[in-house]
């Protein structure tokens, strides 16, 4: 069974501080997406950031990048120079390939507990 | 604005009630996604449909039911509510194996 660990429940930086949030992904698939989800106060959840199993190319956008490493199965995600704006609840979560490899297979999201970030100003 | 658009935002019920949650996937997504998310459980995946036809079933209860319409737009029925049904259920739509786009949540309270 698929399983996402975020270990941190609950981190405060002052502002411009960088800070990175810990993901840690259990799975028996193969091929297998990798996601970061925001949910500011309003109680949105909004994408942030995707990656397939198979592409393990670190990458930037903008203040974010993220560090996904398959050795340890962890999907690390870093915002640079934090800002007040920042301050939500980010949620990893994991999608297996599901029933088949089609576009009809299923592919629900198991998500970690959560890390709530608060960003000082 | 993710293109998902769910309805009521906020819905406030008594024990033993039935209350229908709406969700309109983004235009041209097929898969429609349920989610529960509560204090005690966290985001849980409930059930899927795709073009119509369920796809997959997660932790849904047996009092709760969903269905998806020829127009693609999905309904999730809960009914016989209890206390601990009190929660935000999102819906989230995707084209297939894509990422999934999440509406802005129905938050129930029962009563």
């Amino acid at each position: 069974a698929q399983k996402v660990t975020q270990a941190q429940t609950e981190i405060s930086v002052v502002e411009k501080e960088d800070v990175t949030l810990d993901c840690v992904y259990e799975t028996r698939d193969t091929t297998y997406y990798l996601f970061w989800y925001k949910q500011p106060p309003s109680g949105e959840l909004v994408f942030l950031i995707r990656r397939n199993s198979f592409d393990e190319q670190n990458e930037i956008s903008g203040r974010y990048s993220w560090n996904f490493q398959k050795s340890t199965s962890s999907f690390n995600f870093t915002i640079t120079a934090s800002q007040v704006v920042d301050s939500a609840v980010y949620f990893c979560a994991l999608s297996e390939a599901g029933i088949g490899w089609s576009g009809a297979g299923s592919y629900q999201l198991t998500f970690g507990k959560g890390t709530k970030l608060s960003v000082i100003p | 604005d993710s293109g998902v658009t769910q309805t009521p935002k906020h819905l406030i019920t008594a024990t033993g009630q039935r209350v229908t949650l709406r969700c309109s996937p983004r235009s041209g997504d097929l898969s429609v996604y349920w989610y529960q998310q509560s204090l005690d459980q966290g985001l849980q995946f409930l059930i899927q449909y795709y073009n119509g036809e369920e796809r997959a079933k997660g932790n849904i209860l047996e009092r709760f039911s969903a269905q998806q319409f020829p127009d693609l737009h999905s309904e999730l029925n809960l009914s016989s509510l209890e206390l601990g049904d009190s929660a935000l259920y999102f819906c989230a739509s995707s084209v297939g194996r894509g990422t999934q786009y999440f509406g802005p949540g129905t938050r129930l309270l029962v009563l």
